[in-house]
């Protein structure tokens, strides 16, 4: 089977620049996560979609990230304008409804903001 | 709310030590326990999990137990390999909405 798919796996950019991260989540999975993990903050939820559908975004820093899940293959999370403090590594997961199912995470995209 | 606590890291052992990484909880309801494990470059993923109190988790060779009276679903394994050195966490889940609590991970470096 194939796992949770996310692109790119690296990104260097300015700051300033728009950034897009990717995630194809596993088929048949209804919950879609974002996750961010840093050094200094451990993992932290950003965001989580139901169905396609964004059930808490509390967890989103500011008014520059959003998240979109246009369909139930595909998901993004875009930064813009870029800070150098967004550098981190994101990571996408999906898993089943139940409370004893776990989540599958993607391998990650590390994203350095110069 | 949900908490889950792990014992502080990094832990340090050399290869074939015994391995123990506390965890304990606090949750409404009966929750789920899990042990993700994530190694270098890579993204967190199941080791094991258990359900229900009194429910032992295992797979290579890592075991856990669900105490609800103590609340707790420490990892253990009786002798450690280099391969094992990576961060684990905790994590559980108590509602269908798929979303989990997680421990602040617990880094473990194997000497050989």
């Amino acid at each position: 089977d194939a796992g949770v798919i996310q692109s790119p796996r690296h990104e260097v950019t300015e700051m300033g620049q728009e950034v897009t991260l990717r995630c194809k989540p596993i088929s048949g999975h209804d919950y879609l996560f974002w996750y961010r993990q840093t050094m200094m903050r451990g993992l932290e939820l950003l965001i989580y979609f139901n169905n396609n559908v964004p059930i808490d975004d509390s967890g989103m820093p500011e008014d520059r990230f959003s998240a979109k899940m246009p369909n139930a293959s595909f998901s993004t999370l875009k930064i813009q304008p870029s800070e150098p403090r967004d550098s981190a590594v994101y990571f996408c997961a999906s898993s089943q409804t139940g409370r004893d199912q776990p989540q599958h995470f993607g391998d990650g995209t590390r994203l350095s903001i110069l | 709310g949900n908490s889950v606590t792990q014992m502080e890291g990094p832990v340090t052992l050399s290869e074939e030590a015994f391995l123990t990484i506390n965890c304990t909880y606090t949750a409404t309801g009966y929750p789920s326990l899990f042990w993700y494990v994530q190694y270098p470059g890579e993204g967190l993923q199941l080791l094991l999990k258990a359900t229900k109190a009194d429910d032992k988790g295992s797979n290579k060779g890592f075991e856990a137990t669900y105490r609800k009276e103590t609340t707790s679903f420490h990892l253990e394994k009786g002798s450690v390999q280099v391969s094992d050195s990576a961060v684990y966490f905790c994590a559980l889940s108590n509602t269908n909405a798929g979303k989990s609590t997680f421990g602040d991970g617990t880094t473990l470096t194997v000497k050989p």
